[in-house]
């Protein structure tokens, strides 16, 4: 089966400007997750939709950052305006609901960089 | 707030040697806990889930334990091999569609 898709792949942007970023979990899993990973630190939870609702936002800086998934398939993470702390790797992953399967699938990531 | 630390940042060690990378959580009431590898410029690969009944689980040559009432996994790896160079990260979920949270990460070099 295909995997996690994310793009771009990389992005440079300079401050205050705005992002978006792409995500298309694996077919048929209901529960897609948005991560940021700096430099040298774990991966921290950003947003979590179960099919299109929003599970847990608790982390996400609603300031800046918005997200959506429309039609409980796709996700698009954005930023606007962009800080130079905003400089991370962006992972998606995604579950399926079955009780046997916990396990989360990753995307290769976002790497975006703010000058 | 859960907390999970690892232990050591970073690790090098010759070919061949066996290791183990530790984990620690603050919060003991975890539904599972997993260990990924992630490779320089990639995302993240499952090793293995340990679920919280569980003590340990067991993948070629990777075995992870769980001790939940004291908060520690930890992750053995035998006869270390280059191709194991990675970092290893450590994460818990609090219930069963949680979001994971993550530890700092183990930076393994295995030297030829």
């Amino acid at each position: 089966e295909a995997g996690v898709a994310q793009s771009p792949r990389y992005k440079i942007i300079e401050k205050r400007q705005s992002v978006a970023f792409w995500c298309n979990p694996i077919s048929g899993h209901a529960t897609l997750y948005w991560y940021q990973q700096i430099l040298g630190q774990g991966p921290k939870l950003l947003i979590q939709f179960q099919n299109n609702g929003v599970v847990d936002d608790s982390q996400l800086p609603k300031d800046r950052f918005s997200a959506e998934r429309l039609k409980g398939v796709d996700s698009t993470l954005k930023i606007q305006p962009a800080k130079l702390e905003d400089s991370a790797v962006y992972l998606c992953a995604s579950s399926s609901d079955r009780f046997d399967t916990d396990t989360q699938y990753f995307g290769p990531g976002t790497r975006l960089t703010v000058l | 707030k859960q907390e999970v630390t690892q232990i050591p940042a970073a690790l090098s060690v010759p070919e061949g040697e066996n290791l183990v990378l530790n984990c620690s959580f603050t919060d003991s009431a975890i539904y599972n806990l997993q260990w990924f590898r992630q490779d320089p410029g990639k995302g993240l690969t499952s090793l293995l889930l340990i679920q919280s009944s569980q003590r340990e689980q067991t993948s070629g040559r990777l075995n992870a334990s769980l001790d939940k009432s004291s908060g520690r996994s930890t992750l053995y790896i035998a006869a270390s091999q280059p191709g194991d160079s990675a970092t290893y990260l450590c994460a818990v979920q609090g219930g069963g569609a949680d979001g994971l949270t993550f530890g700092k990460g183990t930076h393994l070099i295995i030297q030829p």
